[in-house]
Parts: C-alpha cells; structure tokens; sequence
C-alpha cells in the first residue's frame, strides 16, 4: 500500500517568513495530493491540493509543487502570520476511494 | 451549519462495552469516509462508502468495526467489545464524487467522535 511520509514534524518561523514543509509518498499510481490545515481541537480543513497532472500550483500566500519523478510534494507558505499557526497534513491517493495522510506538521508563527 | 456533521461529540464508555457513532455526510455527496486519528498523528482510512454500498474496508480494521450507510445518506460506525487501544478520534468526511472532476475529491470533514474507553 502507500506510504505518505512527512516532514519535518515541527517548524517554527518567525511571522513574515516563508515555511516550507515536504513529503515523499511510495506508489507512483497516487494522481491526487491534498493539504489539510488542523487546528487544535477542530477538524481538518482542505487549504490547497494538486492533480498529478499539475506540476504546481498556487492560492494567494500558499503554492504546493510535484514532483512526480521523485514522488515528492511540497507546501510553501509565504509572508507568514500567527494565523497560519496549526498542524498541516498532507495527503496522497493511489485510488479514488482510499486516502493516506502524512504524520502532520506543527507550523509556529512567531509575532 | 450545512457541514458534515457527527454524533456524539465525546464517548466514554468502559472496555467491553458497544459504541455507536453516527456521520451526517453533506447533502448529495455520494462519497462518504471514516478515519481514526490519534494524538499526533495523522487521519487513518477505516473503510469508504460510495452511496450505500462499502466499498474499501481497511485491513486493520478488526472484525469488532462495523459500518453501515443503509440509504446512501447518513452512515454510523459501531465497535463492539470495546478496548483501550481504541481510544481515538473517529472522524468521518464526505465527499461529493460524481464527474466533475475539479470538486469532486475534496474531501470535508466532520468535527469528530472523541472516544476514551476506559
């Protein structure tokens, strides 16, 4: 089956900085990569995904980019802010009806 | 709150007991999911719905999970003989599927069944 893995745990930025956070997944059949944004105590939130199709693609001060050859995806956050605070998920489907997450990130924006 | 929404919000029941959980998928999404989630750890898929037939179950899933979605609408998860070890967040999502492929994978979540059995 896929293996979604995630890094790094924990990420801690100074507000106005860009944060990068970056996963690997194993079955090169997953065509669709989703990112979720937990805050504590609430549900996941989809804030950006990408087809297999797509290389990159970008919403305002978030961009996620593909690289299918090396079976990577990368969410890039640009200017920061406390708000962006919260557990991000990544996710990858090999099939329509079965999802993988990764382990999460903890993004801290530092005021 | 037209949302995906679940019931209970908090279970605490004592090992051995049945639980039941029930997932209100948003209206017309013929897509419908339940994940486990732990502290610190990402959702993991416990089994798929496509209307009212189950389509993917996962292999971890014990035969003490059971998951129903009888008319294609609302789905309830029970576990029977509950143990510690299934202490969790169980979190359903649903999704709308269909051919328009540019919205039909997102997935929405519910907030979730937090279950601590003791």
């Amino acid at each position: 089956g896929e293996n979604v893995e995630q890094h790094p745990s924990t990420l801690s930025v100074q507000e106005g900085d860009s944060a990068v956070i970056k996963c690997t997944y194993s079955d090169s059949a997953s065509n669709y990569f989703p990112w979720y944004k937990q805050e504590l105590g609430k549900r996941p939130q989809l804030i950006i995904d990408i087809r297999s199709n797509v290389g990159e693609k970008k919403d305002q001060r978030i961009a996620v980019t593909l690289n299918k050859t090396a079976k990577h995806f990368s969410l890039h956050i640009t200017e920061t802010q406390p708000e962006d605070s919260a557990v991000y998920f990544c996710a990858a489907r090999p099939y329509f009806n079965k999802f993988y997450f990764g382990s999460g990130t903890k993004l801290n924006v530092k005021p | 709150d037209t949302g995906v929404s679940q019931d209970p919000r908090h279970k605490i029941t004592k090992r051995g007991q049945n639980v039941t959980f029930r997932c209100d998928p948003i209206s017309e999404h013929n897509r419908l999911y339940w994940y486990r989630q732990t502290l610190g750890q990402g959702p993991e898929f416990l089994t798929y719905f496509q209307n009212e037939a189950q389509l993917e179950k996962s292999r971890l899933l014990s035969d003490r999970f059971s998951a129903e979605r009888p008319k294609g609408s609302f789905s309830t998860l029970e576990i029977q003989r509950t143990e510690q070890g299934d202490s969790a967040m169980y979190l359903c999502a649903s999704s709308p599927g269909g051919v328009r492929l540019g919205s039909a994978d997102t997935q929405y979540f519910g907030p979730g069944t937090r279950l601590t059995v003791l």
